[in-house]
């Protein structure tokens, strides 16, 4: 089993739909948690991180459910612009290593 | 930007030879991570250097090694290369003590082993 699960997609939109991606985490000793968006052939970016309280960052909002190990990303209004892949990312401080690890990531395609 | 450079951008290699690719890591960063992507794939942690020591592994063999120069740029080395070591090669650059441990990648090394 994967430590971090996503489901892979394509998930295709039209533009202004809402999206809801879900992801899953299997080491409960996870501390961080994140939303990278990856375009094609590039470096992933770092896109929000997620508090266990939830936060929003203008169309984007990040859920993070901890007794469940899961996290979501939901976005609203969504724009051609926002067509990547998104990666869910933890991260595991243990005897100081702190290595991000990704998800395999779900793409979204927005259509016009 | 985030100010992680990357050389070259694109190499191509034979089984069984070897390669060295280089990172330059951001202003004030004084640790640099080093991670796979495979196609169709998450990046894969291979290791990760603090203050010239390597400071934690993952899943790699030993024909992947590392150094890190005391100005915090690095070297990922592979040896007697395989098929399967075709990849995004991303290096990432963060500081010890920075939130949330924020890492900040560079546009990758694309890899083709032929």
């Amino acid at each position: 089993r994967k430590e971090v699960e996503q489901d892979p997609g394509p998930f295709n939109v039209p533009e202004g739909a809402t999206v809801a991606f879900n992801c899953t985490y299997s080491n409960s000793a996870s501390q961080s948690f994140f939303w990278y968006r990856q375009d094609c052939r590039k470096e992933p970016k770092l896109l929000m991180s997620v508090y266990s309280s939830g936060n929003e960052d203008g169309r984007f909002t990040a859920q993070l459910n901890r007794a469940s190990q899961y996290i979501s990303l939901l976005i609203r209004d969504s724009k051609l612009s926002d067509s990547a892949t998104y990666l869910c990312v933890v991260n595991n401080v243990d005897t100081g290593r702190r290595a991000l690890t990704f998800g395999s990531g779900t793409r979204l395609q927005v259509q016009p | 930007e985030t100010g992680v450079t990357q050389s070259p951008t694109h190499l191509i290699k034979t089984r069984g030879q070897q390669v060295t690719l280089r990172c330059s890591s951001q202003s004030g960063h004084n640790t640099v991570s080093w991670y796979q992507q495979a196609l169709g794939q998450g990046p894969q942690f291979i290791f990760q250097y603090y203050r010239e020591e390597e400071n934690g592994r993952g899943n790699f063999p030993p024909r992947f090694s590392g150094l890190q120069f005391p100005n915090y740029s690095s070297e990922l080395n592979v040896n007697a290369l395989e098929l399967d070591d075709s990849a995004l090669y991303l290096c990432a650059s963060s500081s010890r003590g920075g939130t949330y441990n924020e890492q900040f990648f560079g546009p990758g090394t694309r890899l083709t082993v032929l």
